[in-house]
């Protein structure tokens, strides 16, 4: 399969424990986006990296978020002492850039994240 | 800052009536994309459109660009039970156009 893979599909974790997420893009692909998108709401950009570099953090994403994309290939979202508002899809994406800017983005099946 | 409207939020048809979702920006575009997805689906894109006044068709989707590229709009002919989901459409951000910003997205009901 070369389309974006994330893993794990689902997460159920107690308030206040430590959640990790990963993302393998498409291997031609530079770009790597992190989205958070929750029940009737389009997807809330979050992070986004040019090969290992982050470029972009959103001013929403509180110090408990961190990602990374040590050799420019997969990523990691972890999300410290996690918060019942924390609960929501957690979809990366991945795109090139063309001549107009940005190409498509291609998504992965998401991670879905439940604190309780 | 840089506002994206869609509008409806939601519709609610008969299968083979006719659906349209109309996309606004507060600033120029220099593309838009739309997407659409599925219940409990990831988004999965379905065109970009570049250039001023541009049309393009897809069976029976025909997605339309603004002639001033600061609107957009979705319409589906004839709507059938397979095409019910949201659709989004994605812009770049005016501020970085390294990043797409989304709507909320229609959410479209099909009655069988």
């Amino acid at each position: 399969d070369t389309g974006v893979s994330q893993d794990p599909r689902h997460k159920i974790t107690k308030r206040g424990q430590n959640v990790t997420f990963r993302c393998d893009p498409i291997s031609e692909h530079n770009r790597l986006y992190w989205y958070r998108q929750t029940l009737g709401q389009g997807p809330e950009f979050l992070t986004y990296f040019q090969n290992e570099a982050q470029l972009e953090k959103s001013r929403l994403l509180s110090d408990r978020f961190s990602a990374e994309r040590p050799k420019g290939s997969f990523s990691t979202l972890e999300i410290q002492r996690t918060e019942q508002g924390d609960s929501a899809m957690y979809l990366c994406a991945s795109s090139l850039v063309g001549t107009y800017g940005l190409t498509e983005a291609f998504f992965g099946q998401g991670t879905r994240l439940t604190v309780v | 800052g840089q506002q994206v409207m869609q509008i409806p939020q939601y519709q609610h048809v008969q299968e083979g009536e006719d659906f349209t979702t109309y996309c606004n920006s507060s600033t120029t575009l220099s593309n838009i994309q739309w997407y659409k997805q599925r219940p409990g689906g990831h988004p999965v894109f379905l065109i970009q459109l570049v250039k001023s006044g541009e049309v393009k068709k897809q069976k029976r989707l025909t997605f339309q660009f603004g002639e001033a590229k600061k609107n957009s709009s979705l319409h589906i002919t004839a709507t059938q039970t397979t095409d019910v989901g949201t659709y989004f459409c994605s812009l770049p951000n005016a501020g970085n156009n390294r990043k797409l910003i989304w709507g909320l997205g229609t959410s479209l009901a099909v009655n069988p």
